[in-house]
């Protein structure tokens, strides 16, 4: 089955301590890319990759890190949460950008930062 | 950049009533357009799409009309249903392949009372 896995799932984390929020997609597809979700402010892209080895900066960037190893893994990296990280975390992916590509979208990740 | 202008919800409607969904958008040449639709609980999926110009987008009872002119692209479903309760998002993609990132609207919730 197609589709774009995240995990955890859910986390409850403190200040400070690091976490990797893992996503994969098992469609081959080069674009990936992480949003944040929060209340009345929609969706929010975090970062994206074109493909392999490049990631670009989406419009909230601070505070996170990722990498793009591999084709189909794109880990989320928060070195040191805080609070306002609090959120509903989405990862996606698509064939490539372009026409007509639709972005497939993971579970979330509801993430907690006390 | 590129933005999105969605209608604030949330929209409560009766079964069976007829809606509409407002979403305008500013981007560089001709994207293509989405709405995507997040049930409770889970992540988005796509509703529907159009790639060009007049083209219309449909799927469960829903439409939407790439508006070139007004740069508009509105959601309507003629009779909706409680199983229609959900966040709905506008999203316009770029034509081509180069380095770009992805706006969503801010997402509009309906709520349908039976």
């Amino acid at each position: 089955e197609a589709q774009v896995t995240q995990n955890p799932r859910y986390l409850i984390t403190v200040t400070g301590k690091k976490l990797t929020v893992t996503c994969s997609q098992n469609m081959n597809h080069e674009y990936m890319s992480w949003y944040r979700q929060d209340p009345g402010l929609g969706l929010r892209q975090i970062y994206y990759s074109m493909n392999v080895e490049v990631t670009d900066k989406g419009d909230v960037p601070e505070g996170y890190k990722v990498s793009r190893k591999e084709k189909r893994n794109f880990p989320l990296i928060l070195e040191s949460p805080s609070p306002n990280q609090t959120s509903l975390y989405f990862c996606a992916s698509s064939y490539r950008l372009g026409i007509s590509n639709e972005q497939f979208f993971g579970p979330g990740t509801r993430l907690t930062v006390l | 950049g590129d933005s999105v202008t969605q209608m604030e919800g949330p929209v409560t409607l009766s079964e069976e009533a007829f809606l509409t969904i407002n979403c305008t958008y500013t981007a560089t040449g001709y994207p293509s357009l989405f709405w995507y639709v997040q049930y409770p609980g889970e992540g988005l999926q796509l509703l529907l799409k159009a790639t060009k110009a007049d083209d219309k987008g449909s799927n469960k009872g829903f439409e939407a009309t790439y508006r070139k002119e007004t740069t508009s692209f509105h959601l309507e479903k003629g009779s909706v249903q409680v199983s229609d309760s959900a966040v709905y998002f506008c999203a316009p993609s770029p034509m081509d392949t180069g380095r770009r990132a992805l706006t969503f609207g801010s997402g509009t919730r309906l709520q349908v009372q039976p």
